[in-house]
């Protein structure tokens, strides 16, 4: 069966610092991979995702950047945190083709001092 | 621009009542996707709904798609307290990204 991974759990950052979140996908092979991220009692805002390695579409401009350098690993990254990158960051894994669901890992809650 | 709307935003339901939540989205779109999240959990995946028509049933949530009204509906039938949650939808856009809504946040009570 198919698992989602993401690392950290929590996150506490001063501005200005630098952010690496970290997903994996197991038991699967060429998946869409997809960064979300949720304001406190918001919904959901795409940032960004990937159908393979190397590919990166960014739905929304901002100071972060995500990369893909293996099949089933997916980084969010960012070299300076403002407050208002504060939230819940998902990442969610989809089988090629599209035709089913987002399956969504465990999320990072990053907060911003 | 895509806009997602749910409607209600919140509900407080007894337990046992039946209630509706709608989802009106702003451009056209094949395939429709239902979500529920739990306080401080991730998503987990209710219902996908493939074309016009569609209805699937999950114990006491049923989902349905109208493409042409831009419009879906979460029905829930004899609510109870374990479905108290945050319920999304989000249809399609583009190649395979989904655009999410507000989210109805349900309460079940007693």
């Amino acid at each position: 069966s198919q698992t989602i991974h993401q690392w950290p759990a929590t996150l506490v950052q001063p501005v200005g610092s630098p952010l690496s979140l970290e997903c994996t996908v197991e038991g699967t092979s060429n998946p869409n991979l997809y960064w979300y991220r949720q304001a406190a009692g918001r919904g959901l805002q795409l940032l960004f995702y990937s159908v393979g390695i190397g590919q990166i579409s960014s739905e929304v401009p901002q100071n972060l950047s995500a990369s893909r350098p293996q099949d089933r690993q997916f980084i969010l990254s960012s070299k300076k945190l403002l407050l208002s990158d504060s939230g819940f960051y998902l990442c969610a894994w989809q089988p090629p083709g599209g035709l089913e669901t987002q399956y969504f890992g465990p999320g990072t809650r990053l907060l911003v001092l | 621009e895509l806009k997602v709307e749910q409607n209600p935003l919140f509900l407080s339901m007894q337990e046992g009542k039946n209630y509706t939540i709608y989802c009106n989205y702003s451009t056209t779109s094949d395939r429709l996707y239902w979500y529920r999240q739990d306080p401080g959990k991730s998503l987990e995946s209710l219902f996908v709904l493939l074309s016009n028509g569609a209805v699937k049933q999950e114990g006491r949530l049923m989902a349905s798609l109208d493409t042409k009204a831009r419009l879906s509906t979460l029905h829930i039938t004899a609510a109870v307290h374990d479905l108290s949650a945050t319920y999304f939808c989000a249809p399609k856009t583009g190649a395979n990204n989904l655009f999410f809504g507000t989210g109805t946040r349900l309460t079940v009570i007693p």
